[in-house]
């Protein structure tokens, strides 16, 4: 079955330091992969998606097919980053979330 | 904002009620989903409906019901078969399926008395 994992709950970095947000996934076809961002109060929202190939907000997000990973870079985290992050694989007519990693960035 | 509402922003159901959420789109999207989004489980999907008049059960479909009479409509009824009810409930919409992406709504927070 298809599968998306984030294997942290919880990620906290401080400011200025380089993030990584780890995203694997289980599918054996040709994947499209999301980054989702849900920031206090406000809805869940598209970050950027493989396919695109943009860097938003400084993140960037490579899809690695021999290790079926797309995990979500910045170099330098920023307090308003702190948010609810979600890995999402699209599949014909599917659509499956991770359960989701916490980011909080320290001052 | 705007876009995608769903209505109420709380919802409280008495032990054996239904009840329904709404969730309305303005943006001639064709599909539609609704989520369960739980703490440490991120999103699950219910159903979703891929054009008027048409949907399919997602992991999670016992307990709920949908209907898709209008392209712009979505509501999802919580029924008294559904034994943990309490969550946030998301709605979603995207131009096609699966591939394409998903816009959502603000949510629907359910709590059971």
């Amino acid at each position: 079955a298809q599968r998306v994992t984030q294997p942290e709950k919880l990620l906290s970095v401080f400011k200025g330091a380089p993030v990584e947000l780890k995203c694997n996934y289980s599918y054996s076809g040709s994947p499209e992969l999301f980054w989702y961002v849900q920031y206090s109060r406000q809805r869940l929202q598209l970050l950027l998606r493989h396919i695109s190939r943009e860097s938003i907000k400084g993140f960037t997000a490579d899809l690695n097919k021999g290790e079926t990973s797309f995990h979500l870079k910045k170099p330098f985290a920023q307090e308003e980053d702190s948010a609810m992050y979600y890995c999402a694989l699209g599949y014909g007519q599917n659509f499956v979330f991770g359960p989701g990693t916490r980011l909080s960035v320290l001052p | 904002d705007g876009g995608i509402t769903q209505s109420p922003k709380y919802l409280f159901r008495k032990e054996g009620q239904n009840v329904t959420l709404s969730c309305e789109q303005n943006l001639n999207h064709d599909a539609m989903y609704w989520y369960r989004q739980d703490p440490g489980q991120g999103l699950r999907l219910i159903y979703y409906s891929q054009i008027v008049n048409d949907f399919q059960k997602g992991d999670i479909a016992e307990g709920y019901s949908v209907s898709r009479e209008k392209k712009e409509s979505f509501p999802l009824t919580v029924t008294s078969a559904q034994k943990n009810p309490t969550a946030f409930y998301l709605c979603a919409s995207s131009i096609l399926g699966g591939e394409e992406t998903q816009y959502f709504g603000p949510g629907t927070r359910l709590l059971v008395l």
